[in-house]
């Protein structure tokens, strides 16, 4: 069946450092990709995706590239800022469905 | 205009009752899906709903069922509770069933069993 693996975390940061997130996915088919952000005591928010091989998603600052090749979606930001600091979700869907498989979560800690 | 709620927020049940979770799904939005959140297993896929209608379903037990309404509004129901029940429970309404949609959470349900 299908699966997305991140990167275990914390991930901790200080201020204006370089990010990136390991995401990588098995799949039968031909998913769309996705980011997903969860703050503390929300629920989540969709931070950027890609539905094809070679998109790029990007969005506040965060991108990702659909690397078929590599079966990866890499979640990287230039310069983080301490309201960064949350849990992010890796997941893939197909068309003509809602179902999401996530990854387990990278926690992202971001000190000033 | 209003986002995807959920009520109750906070629940707690003993052991071997029963539950019922409520999301309404912003306006306009005709599939609904819900998903378990815990520590130990992530995110993990119950229901997949559009027009009353379950399109897909995960691998739970059958202790778990859900519903659509007419007004798209959903119910998901867990019978005969146990303790590694305990999570939250995240709804997300979206158009309709397709990847090119975005899907909105809403903030979830805790569910404590004790």
């Amino acid at each position: 069946g299908d699966s997305v693996t991140q990167m275990e975390g914390p991930v901790t940061l200080s201020e204006e450092a370089f990010l990136t997130i390991n995401c990588t996915y098995t799949a039968t088919g031909y998913p769309s990709l996705f980011w997903y952000v969860q703050y503390p005591g929300e629920g989540l928010q969709l931070l950027l995706k890609a539905t094809k091989a070679d998109d790029k998603g990007s969005n506040k600052g965060f991108e990702a590239t659909y690397r078929k090749e590599t079966t990866s979606f890499h979640l990287e930001k230039g310069s983080v800022q301490v309201s960064d600091s949350a849990v992010y979700f890796c997941a893939l869907s197909y068309s003509g469905y809602s179902t999401l498989t996530f990854g387990k979560g990278t926690m992202l800690l971001v000190s000033p | 205009k209003a986002g995807v709620t959920q009520t109750p927020r906070y629940l707690i049940k003993t052991r071997g009752q029963q539950v019922t979770l409520s999301c309404s799904p912003i306006s306009g939005h005709r599939s609904v899906s819900w998903y378990q959140q815990t520590p130990g297993q992530g995110l993990q896929f119950l229901f997949e709903y559009f027009s009353e209608t379950q399109r897909n379903k995960g691998n739970f037990p059958g202790r778990f069922s859900g519903r659509q309404f007419s007004n798209s509004r959903s119910e998901m129901n867990v019978s005969t509770l146990e303790l590694g029940d305990s999570a939250l429970y995240l709804c997300a309404s979206s158009l309709a069933p397709s990847g090119n949609y975005e899907q909105y959470f809403g903030p979830g349900t805790r569910l404590t069993v004790t």
